[in-house]
């Protein structure tokens, strides 16, 4: 079945710095990616959708500016956290959507932990 | 908006046991609803999409049906195995650009 990863898996970064996060197909096309967010023992939140070769759309609420996300290829998507503070720790996972049969592929997590 | 929501937040059976997990949502103009597994500190398992037209999808022991008009939806385990411990979370697409909308979840325990 369709794979997607994500890199790095885990990551622990100080207050102020960015984190970039790699969400990557690697065996199909996507020209669509999701980024979504999740807390402890809560539910999966949809940050924004990126689209290949375009800007991002971002969900209320969601600071454009803090989450830089960038659709570069088909294959991959990046999500830079920018000027981290604690409060941003959480498990970033990915989806990105076959852009021939339109199925949805979850990534495995990024686990941020900003001290 | 729409909003989904899971019934009951957590759950422990015996193994063996037949269960039903809930989910409701307020908007019932869906384009496809999806049943996913989530293990501890892990990404999703698609188990079942059901799309809009459909009213159950089944893949071994597991049975989703989907009644659009209540905004409903249930994911049934037959003999359930401690290998089905996770959260199952159920999600909601209301177009075809694959934005989901998640519910909370259902923490389920399947005790040997």
């Amino acid at each position: 079945g369709a794979v997607v990863s994500q890199h790095p898996s885990w990551v622990i970064c100080k207050s102020g710095t960015s984190v970039k996060i790699e969400c990557r197909s690697l065996d199909f096309q996507a020209t669509t990616m999701f980024w979504y967010r999740q807390f402890p023992k809560q539910s999966l939140m949809l940050m924004a959708t990126s689209n290949e070769g375009s800007k991002a759309t971002y969900e209320q609420g969601v600071e454009k500016d803090k989450f830089l996300i960038n659709h570069a290829s088909l294959t991959l998507s990046t999500l830079t956290v920018t000027s981290a503070h604690p409060e941003d720790s959480s498990f970033y996972i990915c989806s990105a959507k076959d852009r021939v049969f339109s199925e949805q592929y979850f990534g495995p997590g990024t686990r941020l932990t900003v001290t | 908006k729409q909003e989904v929501t899971q019934i009951p937040a957590a759950l422990s059976v015996p193994e063996g046991e037949n269960l039903v997990l809930n989910c409701s949502f307020t908007d019932s103009a869906i384009y496809n609803l999806q049943w996913f597994r989530q293990d501890p500190g892990k990404g999703l398992t698609s188990l079942l999409l059901i799309q809009s037209s459909q009213r159950e999808q089944t893949s071994g022991r597991l049975n989703a049906s989907l009644d659009k008009s209540s905004g409903r939806s249930t994911l049934y385990i037959a003999a359930s195995q401690p290998g089905d411990s996770a959260t199952y979370l159920c999600a909601v697409s209301s177009s075809n650009t694959g934005k989901l909308i998640f519910g909370q979840g259902t923490t389920l325990q399947v005790k040997p």
